[in-house]
């Protein structure tokens, strides 16, 4: 099983700040990854897939990169809708599987 | 507008079996593949299985701690989607989510719970 590896797994930060969440996988998956962000109480919904292509609806601070094994999601300016916790989820190979989760709060 | 809407859950004894459905609307259900995600209150997501679509034969892929006792199936012409869970231990505990799946799941039920205990 490919095993995804997310840090920090909690941040907290100002409204207006960068911030930055990795995941590293455990096997090379190209690009076939994907974020989520998920609030409390509520479903997730898909922020990032193909580790870089916005998903419908998504505010365009939110960006992703990288390839293989690391991958990055980035909030270029932080929001207070933003308070969350952040998945991301592999999609190369069965058994499809998921970060430990990041959340971020604001301060 | 996808919607998804999961009806079925509550509370089982161990050994017992449950049924999950999924209400699918807003978009041609029978061309998406349909899947199931569960999470454990206050812990991360897990990937339970997904059924894939007509072209795909309608096959279907499950995670190891379910696999022989969690069965997935689809009734296109209904637009439903069901998860049928027998053989249910504690831990599957959780709030189980119906997911439009292309590999990434792009869109997602509010979520229902499924407690088993004694």
């Amino acid at each position: 099983d490919i095993q995804m590896t997310q840090s920090p797994s909690t941040l907290s930060a100002s409204v207006g700040d960068r911030v930055t969440i990795t995941c590293r996988a455990s096997q090379r998956i190209s690009r076939w990854l994907a974020w989520y962000q998920q609030k409390p109480g509520k479903a997730p919904s898909l922020l990032i897939y193909m580790a870089s292509k916005v998903g419908s609806g998504v505010p365009l601070r939110f960006s992703g990169g990288g390839s293989e094994t690391e991958f990055t999601l980035t909030i270029s300016s932080l929001q207070p809708d933003d308070s969350a916790t952040y998945y991301c989820q592999q999609y190369n190979s069965y058994p499809l599987t998921f970060g430990g989760g990041t959340k971020v709060d604001i301060k | 507008e996808v919607h998804l809407v999961e009806s079925g859950g509550g509370l089982v004894k161990p050994g017992g079996s449950l049924r999950l459905s999924c209400a699918a609307s807003g978009f041609i259900s029978s061309d998406a593949w349909m899947g199931w995600v569960r999470q454990v209150p206050g812990k991360g997501l897990e990937w339970v299985g997904h059924i894939k679509n007509k072209i795909a034969n309608e096959a279907t892929d499950y995670a190891a701690p379910v696999k022989g006792r969690f069965t997935i199936s689809r009734d296109n012409l209904r637009n439903t989607v069901t998860l049928h869970m027998t053989s249910l231990k504690i831990e599957d505990t959780a709030v189980y989510f119906c997911t439009k799946a292309s590999g990434s799941f792009d869109s997602w039920g509010q979520g229902i719970l499924v407690s088993v205990s004694s």
